[in-house]
């Protein structure tokens, strides 16, 4: 299976800060790499799919990169509604594995 | 816009059968993959496996020996089995739909539901 990590593993920011979650994977995964959000209690929403492609209705301010090993969520200016648990997610090769997850909270 | 809705017990038995099912908004099951994932505090999110509408699956390996997914497109729903239960599968259980796309995102996602092993 391959391998998904994330950090950091928690973050405190406050509103309007530049916020760098990292999802490395064990190995090399092309652009197979998904970005979900998940809110407490609720089910974790798509953000992004093959590493930086944003879904619709999904705020610019996030925006994903990378390729092979190394990728990186980035939320440019963090609102309130952006508190939350980020996943990233490989789907190279099955058994599709998610990362263990960033939680996002309020500084 | 795709709608997905589990329902099952909350409660079962260890060593018998989880059943779930998931009804997929009308229209819409013949369109997609079809996958069970499962979030608990001690695994995070583990994926379950999928099942096209044709009626292939992939299985975690973790798993496949205990694990089926089947779908009825006539009643709109695919669905979980899960047998031989211990502890350690207590969560909770989302059904979901993946893109039949080269990145097999997963693009919708029930709500959820929580269940739990125990006597």
């Amino acid at each position: 299976d391959i391998q998904m990590t994330q950090s950091p593993s928690s973050q405190s920011a406050f509103v309007g800060d530049r916020v760098t979650i990292t999802c490395r994977a064990s190995q090399t995964i092309s652009r197979y790499l998904n970005w979900y959000q998940q809110k407490p209690g609720k089910a974790p929403e798509l953000l992004i799919h093959a590493a930086y492609t944003l879904e619709s209705g999904v705020p610019s301010r996030f925006s994903g990169s990378g390729s092979g090993t190394d990728f990186t969520l980035t939320i440019s200016s963090l609102q309130p509604e952006d508190f939350a648990t980020y996943y990233c997610q490989q789907t190279y090769s099955t058994p599709f594995t998610f990362g263990p997850g960033t939680k996002v909270d309020i500084k | 816009q795709v709608q997905l809705q589990e329902s099952g017990p909350g409660l079962v038995k260890p060593s018998e059968t989880l059943s779930l099912t998931c009804t997929v908004s009308a229209g819409f099951i013949s369109t997609h993959y079809w996958s069970w994932i499962r979030q608990s505090p001690g695994k995070g999110l583990e994926w379950i496996g999928y099942i096209h509408q044709r009626g292939s699956t992939t299985y975690n390996p973790s798993l496949k020996s205990r694990v089926t997914i089947s779908v009825d497109t006539s009643k709109n729903q695919f669905s979980l089995k899960l047998r031989s239960v211990t502890a350690a599968d207590t969560a909770v259980y989302y059904c979901a739909s993946t893109s039949g796309g080269a990145y097999a995102q997963v693009d919708y996602w029930g709500q959820g539901t929580r269940v739990t092993v125990s006597s």
